[in-house]
């Protein structure tokens, strides 16, 4: 069985400051781990994923993530907020299976002040 | 990259009618998508696993005659949602794995933009 906790359900940043969304997962196998952030109305759109490689993962937008085994986590990070940043995120972990069912966490909505 | 197209993106109906939600893979094959459900402010709800040429797999709780799944194609899955009411309206999301040289489960699903089904 796997599960995925965000453990903020809200964070909110001025713009032009750091951004920490926190992901703990857990997985029977070793996870393919993922962050997607969904803009109102609008499909869900990949930031990055971790997938065994390297623990330091660099996605688009200036995010990145970094997965911990012995935390069992995947906390998202940005160095500088911009207004364009406010969404619903999602930290989502797959089974290593030819399914590949998804589990999604609860989503962190970020607020970005200006 | 890899596009999920999701039609309509807005529908309103009458409780009892049908309405049928269209999920098109445009660049690429999928054997697999995924039909989800979102509430407002909650995470995404996996409601079945669309398989082209077979049955689809439903979870546990979502009615299978109510919520008719057919992957008729390679490129296609559709979702019918029968004899709807109120309680139905609600944001439906569909997504896909495009195929590389990954194993399936490390590669990105891909998702449509959505369909905001209302029921009056």
């Amino acid at each position: 069985a796997q599960s995925v906790t965000q453990l903020d359900s809200h964070v909110s940043v001025s713009e032009g400051t750091p951004v920490l969304l926190r992901c703990n997962y857990s997985s029977s196998y070793s996870p393919s781990l993922f962050w997607y952030v969904q803009h109102p109305n609008k499909g869900l759109q990949l930031l990055l994923k971790y997938t065994s490689a390297a623990t330091l993962v660099k996605g688009i937008n200036g995010f990145e993530a970094e997965f911990k085994k012995s935390e069992t986590s995947f906390h998202l990070t940005k160095p500088s907020a911009h207004m364009s940043d406010a969404a619903e995120y999602f930290c989502v972990v797959s089974e290593r299976t030819n399914a590949g069912k998804s589990t999604f966490g609860d989503g962190t909505t970020l607020t970005v002040k200006p | 990259g890899a596009v999920v197209s999701q039609h309509p993106s807005r529908v309103i109906c009458k409780s009892g009618t049908s309405v049928k939600i269209e999920c098109r893979s445009l660049d690429f094959q999928a054997t697999t998508m995924f039909w989800y459900r979102q509430f407002p402010k909650q995470s995404l709800m996996l409601m079945a696993t669309s398989n082209e040429g077979s049955k689809a797999t439903y979870e546990q709780g979502v009615e299978k005659d109510k919520f008719l799944i057919n992957h008729a194609s390679l490129t296609l899955s559709t979702l019918t949602v029968t004899s709807a009411h109120p309680e139905d309206s609600s944001f439906y999301i569909c997504s896909a794995r495009a195929p590389d040289r990954a194993p399936f489960y490390n590669s990105p699903l891909h998702f449509g933009n959505g369909t905001r089904l209302t029921v009056t």
